[in-house]
Protein backbone atom coordinates (compact mmCIF):
# COMPACT_ATOMS: atom_id res chain seq x y z
CA UNK A 1 0.00 0.00 0.00
CA UNK A 2 1.41 3.22 -0.67
CA UNK A 3 1.98 5.67 1.73
CA UNK A 4 3.29 9.51 2.42
CA UNK A 5 3.09 10.44 6.10
CA UNK A 6 3.96 14.28 6.96
CA UNK A 7 5.97 15.08 9.88
CA UNK A 8 7.49 18.19 11.59
CA UNK A 9 4.84 20.52 11.58
CA UNK A 10 4.90 23.12 14.31
CA UNK A 11 4.15 26.19 16.04
CA UNK A 12 7.10 28.80 15.08
CA UNK A 13 8.19 32.29 16.15
CA UNK A 14 7.84 34.68 12.38
CA UNK A 15 11.13 34.94 10.99
CA UNK A 16 11.87 31.45 12.54
CA UNK A 17 12.95 27.87 10.50
CA UNK A 18 11.39 24.33 10.46
CA UNK A 19 12.12 21.61 8.19
CA UNK A 20 9.32 19.26 7.28
CA UNK A 21 9.68 14.87 6.47
CA UNK A 22 7.49 12.84 4.39
CA UNK A 23 8.28 9.14 4.55
CA UNK A 24 7.47 7.40 2.26
CA UNK A 25 6.38 3.63 1.60
CA UNK A 26 4.77 0.99 -0.38
CA UNK A 27 6.76 2.37 -3.51
CA UNK A 28 9.65 2.68 -5.07
CA UNK A 29 10.31 5.98 -3.80
CA UNK A 30 13.32 6.78 -5.99
CA UNK A 31 10.69 6.76 -9.09
CA UNK A 32 8.74 9.62 -8.76
CA UNK A 33 9.03 13.40 -8.70
CA UNK A 34 7.48 14.82 -5.16
CA UNK A 35 5.59 17.84 -4.64
CA UNK A 36 4.68 19.96 -1.32
CA UNK A 37 1.28 21.52 -1.91
CA UNK A 38 -0.04 23.77 1.05
CA UNK A 39 -3.18 24.68 2.36
CA UNK A 40 -4.07 27.84 5.14
CA UNK A 41 -6.69 27.21 7.56
CA UNK A 42 -10.13 27.44 5.48
CA UNK A 43 -8.41 27.89 2.29
CA UNK A 44 -7.36 26.94 -1.33
CA UNK A 45 -4.81 24.71 -2.29
CA UNK A 46 -1.03 26.23 -3.02
CA UNK A 47 1.51 23.94 -5.03
CA UNK A 48 5.28 24.97 -2.91
CA UNK A 49 7.64 22.89 -4.65
CA UNK A 50 8.70 19.51 -6.66
CA UNK A 51 11.91 17.85 -6.71
CA UNK A 52 12.95 15.41 -10.03
CA UNK A 53 13.78 11.65 -8.85
CA UNK A 54 17.52 12.42 -8.10
CA UNK A 55 17.35 15.47 -6.58
CA UNK A 56 19.15 17.47 -9.49
CA UNK A 57 16.20 19.43 -10.65
CA UNK A 58 13.71 21.62 -8.30
CA UNK A 59 11.47 24.40 -8.61
CA UNK A 60 9.68 26.98 -6.49
CA UNK A 61 6.70 28.80 -5.99
CA UNK A 62 6.96 32.67 -6.23
CA UNK A 63 5.86 33.06 -2.48
CA UNK A 64 8.53 31.01 -1.15
CA UNK A 65 11.35 30.96 -3.20
CA UNK A 66 14.54 31.65 -1.42
CA UNK A 67 13.12 30.87 1.52
CA UNK A 68 11.90 27.19 1.24
CA UNK A 69 14.19 24.20 0.23
CA UNK A 70 13.10 20.98 -0.95
CA UNK A 71 15.27 18.11 -0.80
CA UNK A 72 15.25 14.09 -0.83
CA UNK A 73 16.69 11.33 0.52
CA UNK A 74 16.29 8.50 -1.36
CA UNK A 75 18.26 5.67 0.64
CA UNK A 76 15.77 6.42 3.66
CA UNK A 77 12.45 6.67 1.07
CA UNK A 78 12.04 10.11 2.76
CA UNK A 79 11.40 13.92 1.25
CA UNK A 80 11.94 17.47 3.20
CA UNK A 81 11.44 20.58 3.20
CA UNK A 82 13.78 23.20 4.59
CA UNK A 83 11.35 26.36 5.46
CA UNK A 84 13.22 29.16 6.48
CA UNK A 85 12.00 33.22 7.06
CA UNK A 86 8.47 31.94 7.96
CA UNK A 87 6.31 34.40 7.74
CA UNK A 88 2.62 34.33 9.21
CA UNK A 89 1.12 33.59 5.42
CA UNK A 90 3.01 30.13 5.58
CA UNK A 91 0.75 28.96 8.26
CA UNK A 92 -0.97 26.20 6.23
CA UNK A 93 -1.75 22.21 6.74
CA UNK A 94 2.02 20.95 4.29
CA UNK A 95 1.20 18.04 2.30
CA UNK A 96 3.14 15.72 0.03
CA UNK A 97 2.11 14.42 -3.03
CA UNK A 98 2.88 12.89 -6.41
CA UNK A 99 1.39 11.18 -9.86
CA UNK A 100 1.86 7.69 -10.33
CA UNK A 101 1.68 8.02 -13.80
CA UNK A 102 4.83 8.93 -16.56
CA UNK A 103 3.14 12.22 -16.79
CA UNK A 104 2.03 14.86 -14.73
CA UNK A 105 -1.57 13.98 -14.55
CA UNK A 106 -2.49 14.96 -11.63
CA UNK A 107 -1.53 14.04 -8.06
CA UNK A 108 -3.00 10.51 -7.13
CA UNK A 109 -1.27 10.04 -4.18
CA UNK A 110 -1.32 12.38 -0.98
CA UNK A 111 -0.19 12.28 2.64
CA UNK A 112 -2.28 13.72 5.37
CA UNK A 113 -0.72 16.59 6.06
CA UNK A 114 1.18 18.12 8.57
CA UNK A 115 0.46 21.46 10.38
CA UNK A 116 2.88 24.85 10.17
CA UNK A 117 1.65 27.77 12.67
CA UNK A 118 3.42 30.59 11.78
CA UNK A 119 2.85 32.85 14.70
CA UNK A 120 4.39 35.20 17.87
CA UNK B 1 2.16 31.65 -13.78
CA UNK B 2 -1.15 30.49 -15.49
CA UNK B 3 -3.81 31.55 -13.36
CA UNK B 4 -6.93 29.24 -12.88
CA UNK B 5 -10.34 30.84 -12.19
CA UNK B 6 -13.09 28.43 -11.19
CA UNK B 7 -17.05 29.09 -11.40
CA UNK B 8 -18.88 29.10 -9.52
CA UNK B 9 -17.15 29.83 -5.88
CA UNK B 10 -20.13 27.93 -4.35
CA UNK B 11 -23.07 26.35 -5.47
CA UNK B 12 -25.85 24.39 -4.15
CA UNK B 13 -27.84 21.83 -6.28
CA UNK B 14 -30.85 19.16 -4.85
CA UNK B 15 -29.87 15.41 -4.50
CA UNK B 16 -30.37 13.29 -7.81
CA UNK B 17 -29.89 16.59 -9.83
CA UNK B 18 -26.94 17.64 -12.51
CA UNK B 19 -24.19 19.79 -10.54
CA UNK B 20 -21.49 21.92 -13.15
CA UNK B 21 -18.27 23.51 -12.17
CA UNK B 22 -16.25 25.63 -14.72
CA UNK B 23 -12.73 25.91 -14.97
CA UNK B 24 -10.65 28.62 -16.64
CA UNK B 25 -7.13 28.58 -17.36
CA UNK B 26 -5.01 32.06 -18.11
CA UNK B 27 -3.39 30.09 -21.19
CA UNK B 28 -3.85 26.76 -22.91
CA UNK B 29 -2.94 23.62 -21.28
CA UNK B 30 -3.14 21.59 -24.53
CA UNK B 31 -0.28 20.20 -24.96
CA UNK B 32 -0.01 19.75 -28.63
CA UNK B 33 2.65 17.12 -29.14
CA UNK B 34 0.61 14.33 -27.02
CA UNK B 35 -2.60 16.25 -27.42
CA UNK B 36 -3.35 16.30 -24.09
CA UNK B 37 -5.01 18.86 -21.83
CA UNK B 38 -2.78 18.53 -18.52
CA UNK B 39 -5.94 19.98 -16.82
CA UNK B 40 -7.01 17.84 -13.44
CA UNK B 41 -9.90 17.77 -10.69
CA UNK B 42 -9.98 16.92 -7.20
CA UNK B 43 -12.48 16.60 -4.58
CA UNK B 44 -11.90 17.49 -1.00
CA UNK B 45 -13.68 16.66 1.98
CA UNK B 46 -13.12 18.33 5.91
CA UNK B 47 -10.13 17.10 7.59
CA UNK B 48 -8.99 14.81 4.23
CA UNK B 49 -6.37 15.28 1.55
CA UNK B 50 -8.01 16.02 -1.74
CA UNK B 51 -8.65 13.29 -4.12
CA UNK B 52 -8.03 12.79 -7.65
CA UNK B 53 -10.75 12.56 -9.73
CA UNK B 54 -9.87 13.30 -13.23
CA UNK B 55 -6.87 13.96 -15.20
CA UNK B 56 -6.23 14.71 -18.57
CA UNK B 57 -9.30 16.95 -18.80
CA UNK B 58 -11.73 13.75 -19.13
CA UNK B 59 -9.84 10.10 -17.74
CA UNK B 60 -12.00 9.33 -14.51
CA UNK B 61 -9.79 7.74 -12.16
CA UNK B 62 -10.33 4.41 -11.25
CA UNK B 63 -13.07 3.75 -8.20
CA UNK B 64 -14.37 7.15 -9.15
CA UNK B 65 -18.34 6.91 -10.02
CA UNK B 66 -18.84 7.37 -13.30
CA UNK B 67 -21.60 10.42 -12.36
CA UNK B 68 -18.20 12.38 -12.44
CA UNK B 69 -16.86 13.47 -15.85
CA UNK B 70 -14.79 15.93 -17.02
CA UNK B 71 -14.65 17.41 -20.53
CA UNK B 72 -13.15 20.97 -22.29
CA UNK B 73 -10.01 21.41 -24.41
CA UNK B 74 -7.36 24.43 -24.19
CA UNK B 75 -8.79 27.18 -21.71
CA UNK B 76 -11.95 25.90 -20.69
CA UNK B 77 -12.94 23.20 -18.97
CA UNK B 78 -15.83 21.59 -16.71
CA UNK B 79 -16.40 19.17 -13.79
CA UNK B 80 -19.93 17.35 -14.26
CA UNK B 81 -21.46 15.49 -11.62
CA UNK B 82 -24.71 13.96 -13.35
CA UNK B 83 -26.97 13.12 -10.21
CA UNK B 84 -25.51 14.56 -7.24
CA UNK B 85 -25.23 12.09 -4.36
CA UNK B 86 -25.37 13.19 -0.31
CA UNK B 87 -21.62 12.04 -0.16
CA UNK B 88 -20.38 14.42 -3.04
CA UNK B 89 -20.98 17.51 -0.74
CA UNK B 90 -17.35 18.30 -0.74
CA UNK B 91 -14.39 21.81 -2.42
CA UNK B 92 -14.05 21.27 -5.88
CA UNK B 93 -10.25 22.13 -7.29
CA UNK B 94 -9.16 22.44 -10.72
CA UNK B 95 -5.09 22.30 -11.28
CA UNK B 96 -3.36 22.39 -14.15
CA UNK B 97 -0.07 20.43 -14.67
CA UNK B 98 1.27 21.98 -17.78
CA UNK B 99 3.94 23.89 -16.19
CA UNK B 100 5.16 24.71 -13.22
CA UNK B 101 4.00 26.20 -10.33
CA UNK B 102 0.73 23.53 -10.88
CA UNK B 103 -1.61 26.32 -10.19
CA UNK B 104 -4.79 25.32 -8.46
CA UNK B 105 -8.00 26.98 -8.96
CA UNK B 106 -9.50 29.06 -5.57
CA UNK B 107 -12.19 26.00 -5.25
CA UNK B 108 -16.14 25.44 -5.45
CA UNK B 109 -18.16 24.83 -2.48
CA UNK B 110 -20.99 22.09 -3.25
CA UNK B 111 -23.69 21.65 -1.03
CA UNK B 112 -27.16 20.16 -0.96
CA UNK B 113 -30.06 22.55 -1.79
Amino acid sequence: EVQLVESGGDLVQPGGSLRLSCAASGFTFSRYWMHWVRQAPGKGLVWVSRISTDGSSTSYADSVKGRFTISRDNAKNTLYLQMNSLRAEDSAVYYCAFYTATLPQGFDCWGQGTLVTVSS
Amino acid sequence: DIVMTQSPDSLAVSLGERAAINCKSSQSVLYSSNNKNYLAWYQQKPGQPPKLLISWASTRESGVPDRFSGSGSGTDFTLTISSLQAEDVAVYYCQQCYTTPYTFGQGTKLEIK
